[in-house]
């Protein structure tokens, strides 16, 4: 089926690892984008890529890296993951044009 | 700077009844695009309605309407004749489409639970 596939589904992590949570997109969308879900919060927006071969920070940005490897994938990068990155991390993409986001179906991450 | 809010941390409905979830937005922009997402126990984001800042009729999408009300700055969705699978977390959610914040990111408010009672 069409649409936003991530992985891994859940993880957990020691204080200290890295690990990098990969996005695809199978719609040729041109923005992609990573929030987190933090309970009583709703979705921040980490990071986000406009097309490809560029990158922006968003609302959250401290403690990740992203790399928009082509049109199709956007990867979260935690270099030295942390307690307070616990979390729940959502991909999305846009359509041109249209402001419908498509999400996948998230990555819930603990840090411990 | 943009923001929504939304008030009502945790709601009840009686199945079968009408619910009405409150959010209200801030932005300067004038072109700007509204949403509710649905997101179930599961977990995934489900989209529900969107309302265009331009657009002069209220949203509808089946049991979903959204009452938008500009001048107030509000944008509240009303749920008809609640069903079981509607208790679930809405988040109300704002895009600006025009200009130089036009980057395509939401803005989500903090959500409501909404709980519907047999």
């Amino acid at each position: 089926n069409a649409g936003v596939t991530q992985t891994p589904k859940f993880q957990v992590l020691k204080t200290g690892q890295s690990m990098t949570l990969q996005c695809a997109q199978d719609m040729n969308h041109n923005s992609m984008y990573w929030y987190r879900q933090d309970p009583g919060m709703g979705l921040r927006l980490i990071y986000y890529s406009a097309s490809e071969g560029t990158t922006d920070k968003g609302e959250v940005p401290n403690g990740y890296n992203v790399s928009r490897l082509n049109k199709r994938e956007f990867s979260l990068r935690l270099e030295s993951a942390a307690p307070s990155q616990t979390s729940v991390y959502f991909c999305a993409s846009i359509e041109q044009g249209w402001y419908g986001y498509t999400f996948g179906s998230g990555t819930r991450l603990t840090v411990v | 700077a943009q923001k929504i809010t939304q008030t009502q941390p945790g709601m009840f409905v009686q199945e079968k009844e009408a619910v009405t979830l409150d959010c209200t937005y801030d932005t300067s922009d004038q072109s700007y695009g509204l949403f509710w997402y649905k997101q179930p126990s599961s977990g995934e984001m489900i989209f529900l309605i969107y309302q265009g800042s331009y657009d002069e009729q209220n949203a509808t999408e089946g049991r979903y309407s959204l009452n938008f009300q500009k001048a107030r700055k509000s944008a509240n969705l009303v749920i008809s004749a609640s069903q079981l699978g509607d208790s679930a977390m809405y988040f109300c959610a704002m895009v600006i489409t025009h200009g130089s914040s036009n980057t395509g990111k939401l803005i989500f408010g903090q959500g409501t639970t909404l709980q519907v009672k047999p």
